[in-house]
């Protein structure tokens, strides 16, 4: 069964520090991969999703993430923060060439801001 | 398009009383996909439709929840009775199926629901 892991719950980093949001997969084929951001109070907005092609991935707000299959690894990385970033970021999963609809949900990664 | 629209946002009642959320999805969005979010639980999925039919249902804590699909521009969660660890957002979003696999999904604002 295909599940995703974000393991840091928790980051903060500096206001135009860069930042590196880890994502690992399992899954036995190539999957569909996506970032989502939620800021306080808010839905789950999509920033970037991975289908096939480039495996570094543009997103919006300036973000970009790298499939790297030998890695299982889609990371989300920013070269420099803003204060308004502050947000809980998912990471996601779902199953190509799946009768499955469903995609996984990572646990989340909390990202606070230092001033 | 404006987007998966919910109702109402926000929702407080006491134990005991019945709960109804509601959905829009997308126009032309054929799953729809019911999830709560808690602190201690994180984001679950609850429930999810394709062309208004309930395709898995395995989420649903227990026999209290229920969800119904009517048609493709409307769907309930509905909560019979509540209980104060029902407690939660409940986030509703719409996706499209693509010839590899499943897009997107497209989240509403969320209900936040507070039993008392």
């Amino acid at each position: 069964a295909q599940s995703v892991t974000q393991p840091d719950i928790h980051i903060t980093v500096s206001e135009g520090a860069s930042l590196e949001l880890r994502c690992n997969y399992s899954y036995g084929a190539t999957p569909y991969l996506f970032w989502y951001v939620q800021s306080p109070g808010q839905g789950l907005q999509l920033l970037l999703k991975y289908f096939s092609g480039d495996t570094l991935v543009q997103g919006i707000k300036g973000f970009e993430a790298e499939f790297k299959r030998s890695q299982s690894s889609f990371n989300l990385r920013k070269p420099s923060v803003h204060w308004s970033d502050a947000a809980e970021y998912f990471c996601a999963v779902g199953e190509r060439y799946s009768s499955a609809s469903k995609i996984i949900f990572g646990s989340g990664t909390r990202l606070s801001i230092r001033p | 398009d404006a987007g998966v629209i919910q109702s109402p946002r926000h929702e407080v009642t006491e134990m005991g009383q019945e709960v109804t959320l509601r959905c829009k999805p997308i126009s032309g969005h054929d799953y729809l996909f019911w999830y709560r979010q808690t602190m201690m639980r994180g984001l679950e999925l609850l429930i999810y439709f394709n062309n208004n039919v309930p395709i898995d249902d395995s989420g649903m804590p227990e026999d209290r929840f229920s969800a119904k699909m009517p048609n493709a521009s409307f769907s309930t969660l509905k909560i019979q009775p509540s209980e104060p660890r029902d407690s939660a957002v409940y986030f509703c979003a719409s996706s499209r199926r693509l010839a590899g696999g499943q897009d997107e999904q497209f989240f509403g604002p969320g209900t936040r629901l507070t039993v008392l």
